[in-house]
């Protein structure tokens, strides 16, 4: 599986958006990007995933570099329940192990009022 | 609907002893993954099962851990003799199968080793 690297803490105030980068230059061809958060004593929550393309949802937007070396997740309005540690995660698409998910340490994203 | 149950919620052993940890999936998921996340770290990959085939337990730490599941139903971790090391959180998600990509977690075990 692809290594991802991302900062281990962020800020941002609350209203703005919040972009979370992620490197991944060792990702292959057939690998997904995952991005899953983790709020406090909570379980992770799945966020959103893409292949090549930007992505966007409820929750957030994903922005994937041309080369997929890299992305950002972007929260458009960051609100104080979005502190939490965000997980950039590369996986392969449907392998037989099951898409077990390979967790990092994340970033600490840290919203202030 | 219901999310994925874990019970207990907390547990506090002796060094020595054994202790299971019980996961309920959400209804008609049919694969189930086990994690373990120690205190300040990510995730870390225990045991998978989809299914009616044979677990993938490449993650699994040592002899000492091991799982079982009931069909497409409840799963109990155990781990014998544990040890100090074994503190942790221990996290069970679940979904509809390996083509899907969102796994569903539930809120976890947090397992102290005394």
């Amino acid at each position: 599986d692809a290594k991802t690297t991302q900062p281990p803490s962020m800020d941002c105030a609350e209203g703005r958006a919040a972009n979370l980068p992620c490197n991944h230059s060792t990702i292959s061809g057939n690998e997904y990007v995952y991005w899953y958060r983790q709020i406090h004593s909570q379980g992770p929550q799945y966020i959103i995933h893409g292949l090549k393309n930007n992505e966007t949802n409820e929750m957030a937007s994903l922005i994937i570099t041309e080369d997929r070396k890299s992305s950002t997740l972007i929260l458009p309005h960051a609100t104080l329940r979005d502190t939490a540690v965000y997980y950039c995660i590369v996986n392969p698409w449907g392998e037989t192990s099951g898409s077990r998910l390979t967790f990092g340490e994340g970033t600490q994203l840290t919203v202030n009022p | 609907g219901a999310g994925v149950s874990q019970s207990p919620s907390n547990k506090v052993t002796e060094k020595g002893k054994d202790v299971e940890l019980r996961c309920d999936p959400i209804s008609g998921h049919t694969a189930l993954y086990w994690y373990r996340q120690r205190l300040g770290q990510g995730l870390e990959f225990l045991i998978y099962f989809q299914g009616n085939s044979a677990p993938d337990k490449s993650g699994l730490p040592s002899d000492r851990f091991s799982a079982e599941r009931t069909g497409e139903s409840v799963s109990t971790l155990t781990i014998q003799r544990t040890q100090q090391e074994d503190s942790a959180v221990y996290l069970c998600a679940s979904n509809r199968g390996a083509s899907y990509n969102e796994q569903f977690f539930g809120p976890g075990t947090r397992l102290t080793v005394l």
